[in-house]
């Protein structure tokens, strides 16, 4: 059974740059059918998309976003990872990690997710 | 960016209602609609993708209609555990963006 877990602070100093790690059991993240990304939630409200990574090298992100947020991979470590530069106390929520299929780049299998808060 | 609105943003129904929920898109995405289901303090689960589709291991009272700018989600017999929020997303174009959600709570 595929897992996703989120490791990282969870407490970021405004202006400072958020990192996030999702470490992937039972199964690889090398995987051509799927995307690996982040989708985070604001306390109380809905979900926005950050960003996928797709073998490694292509990237796609929110242009919201894009200015200062980057996912790469480790795959010796079956990881990938997210950094946010610059955060503000906008940029404070739950943050998942999950996987991306690549029919219709349905979300198929989420993190339990991390809470980030900005605040210094 | 592509607008996703749902309607209504909450409900109140009785276990063996049937539910239906809308979502409408600014623009034509075909059949990129994806559906989610979120309880409290818990991540999203993929419900129905490409529209109609439903996912492995989803019970069959859900299901999902629509295409273009138009689509609903359907519950057919509310279940207790069917209480949650519902949020449509369309994977049309990048960025991908979900709706606001509806919240299905109990009369």
């Amino acid at each position: 059974q595929l897992q996703l877990q989120e490791s990282g602070p969870g407490l970021v100093k405004p202006s400072e740059t958020l990192s996030l790690t999702c470490t992937v059991s039972g199964g690889s993240i090398n995987s051509g059918d799927y995307y690996w990304g982040w989708i985070r939630q604001p306390p109380g409200k809905g979900l926005e998309w950050i960003g996928n990574i797709y073998y490694g090298e292509r990237t796609y992100y929110n242009p919201s976003l894009k200015r200062r947020v980057s996912i790469s991979t480790d795959t010796s470590k079956n990881q990938f990872s997210l950094k946010l530069t610059s955060v503000t106390a906008a940029d404070t929520a739950m943050y998942y990690c999950a996987r991306t299929f690549s029919d219709r780049y349905q979300v198929d299998y989420w993190g339990q997710g991390t809470q980030v808060t900005v605040s210094s | 960016d592509i607008q996703m609105t749902q309607s209504p943003s909450s409900l109140s129904a009785s276990v063996g209602d049937r539910v239906i929920i809308t979502c409408r898109a600014s623009q034509n995405i075909n059949t990129y609609l994806n559906w989610y289901q979120q309880k409290p303090g818990k991540a999203p689960n993929l419900l129905i993708y490409a529209a109609s589709s439903l996912q492995s291991g989803v019970p069959s009272r859900f299901s999902g209609s629509g295409s273009g700018t138009d689509f609903t989600l359907t519950i057919s017999s509310l279940q207790p555990e069917d209480f949650a929020t519902y949020y449509c997303q369309q994977t049309y174009n990048i960025p991908f963006t979900f709706g606001p959600g509806t919240k299905v709570d109990i009369k």
